[in-house]
């Protein structure tokens, strides 16, 4: 069982460039998340879907966008890379709402220069 | 704003010690608090508590929710080096999203 998988595992960027991070659950979640985590930082809330079609922004939404056009895949698209979005992405998902906690993927370590 | 508040920052301790790691919240809408703990890749889950009280214990990990003082604290006793991690403390206050703290660094030394 392969849980929440994350790819690419780190990524350097140079300003402006343009890259899709992507997240895959096996586990027929229907709430899945995509956080950021920066250094000496809680993780901060980006993106979420409550199910295929359906996605809302979160805490800091500028600079990404998402799709969910499966129930297994939810995508997270930066464009117009800036060195303000350095940080550890995180994919997490979860059965319910969210009362029973997530799971989350390995995460992605992108840089921007 | 809600906000979760950890507490030390950070934390060094000899194999052996026993630590104690705070949680306090501030959420218009409390249903759950989970702890987790995080090495070098994702946070794994440790405990979710939802009532006042009432003790969770997985070895020598032990948590407790304060409802009406609006903290929790994590204790791990006889800590071993492989306790050595960051512990977040994430508040669910509906809205479908958790609140996360900034964590506490614990450093257990042999």
């Amino acid at each position: 069982n392969a849980g929440v998988t994350q790819t690419p595992k780190f990524r350097i960027l140079k300003i402006g460039q343009s890259m899709t991070l992507q997240c895959t659950q096996d586990m027929n979640h229907n709430y899945m998340y995509w956080y950021r985590q920066d250094p000496g930082m809680g993780l901060k809330l980006i993106y979420y879907s409550v199910g295929a079609g359906i996605t809302d922004k979160g805490e800091v939404p500028n600079g990404y966008n998402v799709s969910r056009s499966t129930t297994e895949d939810f995508p997270l698209r930066l464009e117009l890379a800036a060195p303000s979005q350095t940080s550890v992405y995180f994919c997490a998902s979860s059965y319910l709402s969210g009362d029973y906690g997530y799971t989350f993927g390995s995460g992605t370590r992108l840089t921007v220069v | 704003e809600d906000k979760v508040v950890q507490s030390p920052l950070s934390l060094v301790v000899h194999e052996g010690d026993t630590v104690t790691l705070n949680c306090s919240y501030e959420v218009t809408n409390f249903r759950s608090l989970l702890w987790y703990k995080q090495e070098k890749k994702a946070p794994t889950f440790l405990f979710m508590l939802t009532s006042s009280g009432i003790e969770k214990k997985s070895g020598r990990l032990s948590s407790i929710l304060d409802k009406k003082e609006l903290f929790s604290i994590l204790n791990i006793t006889a800590t071993q080096t492989g306790d050595s991690a960051v512990y977040l403390c994430a508040v669910y206050s509906g809205t479908y999203k958790y609140i996360f703290g900034t964590g506490t660094r614990l450093k257990v030394l042999a």
